[in-house]
């Protein structure tokens, strides 16, 4: 069975520190790779997804793959309390309508 | 706003009811799909519609039944559900944007049955 895994959590940042948050999965054959946020009652919004080995950055945010080691990470740099949320790693099959498979997501605080 | 709209936001549900969940999206995206969140378990892939047809059904009971009449929007159609079906019933649509297909959600339906 496919899996992503992620540490629930909580991790504790004060404001203005890099959070970085990690995912692992197990099929090898995945192509794309996802980051969402989700606020607590709300749905998951995307961030940014990768599907090359390396890095990738958006703004504050930075995604970056491994496929070696089949690890994926999402680094926020100047972490603000508004980013506290529950940021969820998703992995895309390779099938003809792409699903994805979810992590149990990884809770992020920021302090002021 | 991420053009994809549901409705209820809240529903409250007795055991013996039938009710629908509706989904729809403005994105012109060619693939749909239900999810169930429930607490402290990963989001679960319920159904997949990619071009109005059905091409997943992730052994879901058949007391959820889902309805895609055109590839705008999607139903989740409900009946006799159980205590334990209570969670966030979230959609969502997607199409290919480069090398991935981007999925967006919906605000989700947050679904209590009594």
């Amino acid at each position: 069975q496919k899996e992503v895994e992620q540490n629930s959590g909580p991790l504790s940042v004060p404001e203005g520190a890099i959070a970085s948050l990690n995912c692992t999965y197990s099929d090898r054959g995945s192509q794309s790779f996802f980051w969402y946020r989700q606020y607590s009652g709300k749905s998951p919004e995307l961030i940014m997804f990768i599907y090359s080995n390396g890095d990738k950055e958006d703004g504050r945010f930075t995604a970056q793959l491994n496929k070696a080691s089949q690890y994926v990470s999402l680094l926020i740099r100047d972490s603000q309390p508004s980013d506290s949320a529950t940021y969820l790693c998703a992995v895309q099959e390779n099938t003809g309508f792409q699903k994805l498979v979810f992590g149990t997501g990884t809770r992020l605080l920021v302090s002021p | 706003e991420t053009g994809v709209t549901q409705t209820p936001r809240h529903l409250v549900m007795g055991m013996t009811n039938k009710k629908s969940l509706k989904c729809e999206q403005h994105l012109g995206h060619n693939a749909m799909y239900w999810y169930k969140q429930s607490a402290k378990k990963p989001l679960e892939l319920m159904f997949v519609y990619s071009l109005e047809e059905r091409v997943e059904n992730n052994s879901v009971p058949s007391r959820f039944s889902p309805e895609c009449p055109n590839s705008s929007h999607l139903f989740l159609h409900l009946h006799t559900l159980q205590p334990e079906d209570s969670a966030l019933y979230l959609c969502a649509s997607s199409a290919k944007m480069g090398q991935a297909y981007e999925q967006y959600f919906g605000p989700g339906t947050r679904l209590t049955v009594t």
